[in-house]
């Protein structure tokens, strides 16, 4: 089975300030991993995903998370953040061949002015 | 495209009594999940259907909950009888394909609230 740890539940951050969301995930399959975020009252939205390949990710809105497999990590990272991403954001792990997506238990992101 | 809508946006109940929440996926997706967060936890999968097929039912946390796909469209969950524990969001999602790289896309959710 897999699971995801988000590591921090609140980040407060300046706006035009970067931020990093950290994720670290255990499996003893290869995995597929994804940052969703949600915005208040509304779904999650796909920011990002990693399949294979560069474990160098970009995503939406400017996001980007690198795949770490020595440190079963997936953090997700902004340069720039803007009053706009304030949302919660949840990192989730599929192991390969199953359908069954693991969340971690979120991350609360505030930009202040 | 409309995406992933689900109904009703709020519920609250009473303990013992029974909620009805159903999902309608993208038009066209074969699959079909069902999720839950409790309050300031993770978000947890409960069941998978391919197309009216139920694939996946692990994560349902007990038989007062009973989930249909009639048609392969829309979905229902049943609570029956509802108990404190019950309260959370229950969010839908949906995808084209069947294999696990395919993208979720989820609706809004269901707040549910059992007194």
């Amino acid at each position: 089975a897999q699971s995801v740890t988000q590591l921090d539940s609140q980040v407060p951050v300046f706006e035009e300030a970067p931020v990093e969301l950290r994720c670290n995930y255990s499996s003893s399959v290869s995995v597929y991993l994804f940052w969703y975020v949600q915005y208040p009252n509304q779904g999650l939205q796909l920011l990002l995903k990693y399949l294979s390949g560069s474990t160098l990710v970009k995503g939406i809105n400017g996001f980007e998370a690198e795949f770490n497999k020595s440190q079963t990590s997936f953090h997700l990272r902004k340069p720039s953040v803007h009053i706009s991403d304030t949302a919660e954001y949840f990192c989730a792990v599929i192991g390969t061949g199953n359908n069954d997506m693991r969340f971690g238990a979120g991350t609360r992101l505030t930009v202040k002015p | 495209e409309a995406g992933v809508t689900q109904f009703p946006s709020h519920s609250v109940i009473e303990k013992g009594q029974t909620v009805t929440l159903r999902c309608d996926p993208i038009s066209g997706h074969d699959n079909l999940y069902w999720y839950r967060r409790v309050m300031g936890k993770e978000i947890k999968f409960l069941l998978h259907f391919v197309k009216e097929s139920k694939q996946d039912e692990s994560g349902m946390p007990n038989n007062r909950f009973l989930a249909e796909r009639t048609g392969g469209t829309y979905s229902t969950l049943k609570v029956q009888p509802a108990e404190l524990e019950d309260s959370g969001v229950y969010f839908c999602a949906s995808s084209a394909w069947r294999t696990s790289t395919d993208t979720q896309y989820f609706g809004p959710g269901t707040r549910l609230t059992v007194l």
